[in-house]
């Protein structure tokens, strides 16, 4: 069965543009999360969705948002780009809301270049 | 609150050799806990996981991990190391209980296998 797609694997910006990046689930998956990770701060929670909910939030300023659809796929964007967004951004699935009991699949992330 | 600390950030064994990776954790509850392991470019794979069952965990490629709460340690071995284990290492907890649907990522162990 097909694993989490992130779609694109590569992208450059310029500082003060947007950006939107798609996550598409485990087909059956209806939670997705969002983990940014950078040399500096490691892996780090930025939200996670169900069921087109935001159920949960990490520590990150609104310039970040994402949102759900009803197949469960899952975009996030985040606006008015600074150097210090340059980082992996990897999404997860889960079958339901509480990865502590199955675990995420994670696909292989978006690596965005901020400059 | 919860948090992880994995006690090396660079491991070197050589190959046919045991690997040891340790981790540390607190958490207000019982957590869950994992071990992800991710590749160069990759996104994480996940390794075991320990949710409330058996102590000894058993996980894919030959790697199980210990919970001992006495000691709040989830460290992962392998008995003979294998070129291809060569990656970064991920220990990780949650607690649905706690703050929600979130990882807390360890900084990562980064295992080199010598030939």
């Amino acid at each position: 069965k097909a694993g989490v797609t992130q779609t694109p694997r590569y992208l450059i910006k310029t500082r003060g543009q947007q950006v939107t990046l798609s996550c598409s689930p485990i087909s059956g998956h209806r939670s997705v999360s969002w983990y940014q990770q950078t040399p500096g701060q490691g892996l780090q929670f930025l939200f996670e969705y169900f069921s087109e909910t935001q159920r949960n939030k990490g520590n990150f300023p609104g310039r970040f948002s994402g949102r759900q659809f009803s197949n469960s796929r899952s975009e996030m964007n985040v606006s008015t780009l600074e150097l210090g967004d340059s980082a992996l951004y990897l999404c997860a699935s889960s079958l339901f809301t509480g990865p502590d009991v199955y675990g995420y699949t994670f696909g292989s992330g978006t690596r965005l270049t901020v400059v | 609150a919860q948090s992880v600390t994995q006690l090396d950030s660079h491991v070197s064994v050589s190959e046919g050799t045991p690997v040891l990776l340790r981790c540390n954790y607190s958490s207000s509850y019982s957590p869950s806990l994992f071990w992800y392991v991710q590749h160069p470019n990759k996104g994480l794979q996940l390794l075991l996981k320990y949710t409330s069952a058996a102590t000894l965990v058993k996980g894919i490629n030959g790697f199980e991990a210990e919970f001992k709460k006495s000691e709040t340690s989830f460290h992962l071995t392998k008995p003979s190391a294998h070129m291809s284990d060569a990656a970064e290492y991920f220990c990780v907890v949650s607690d649905l209980r706690d703050t929600g649907n979130q990882f807390y990522f360890g900084t990562g162990t980064s295992l080199t296998v010598i030939p």
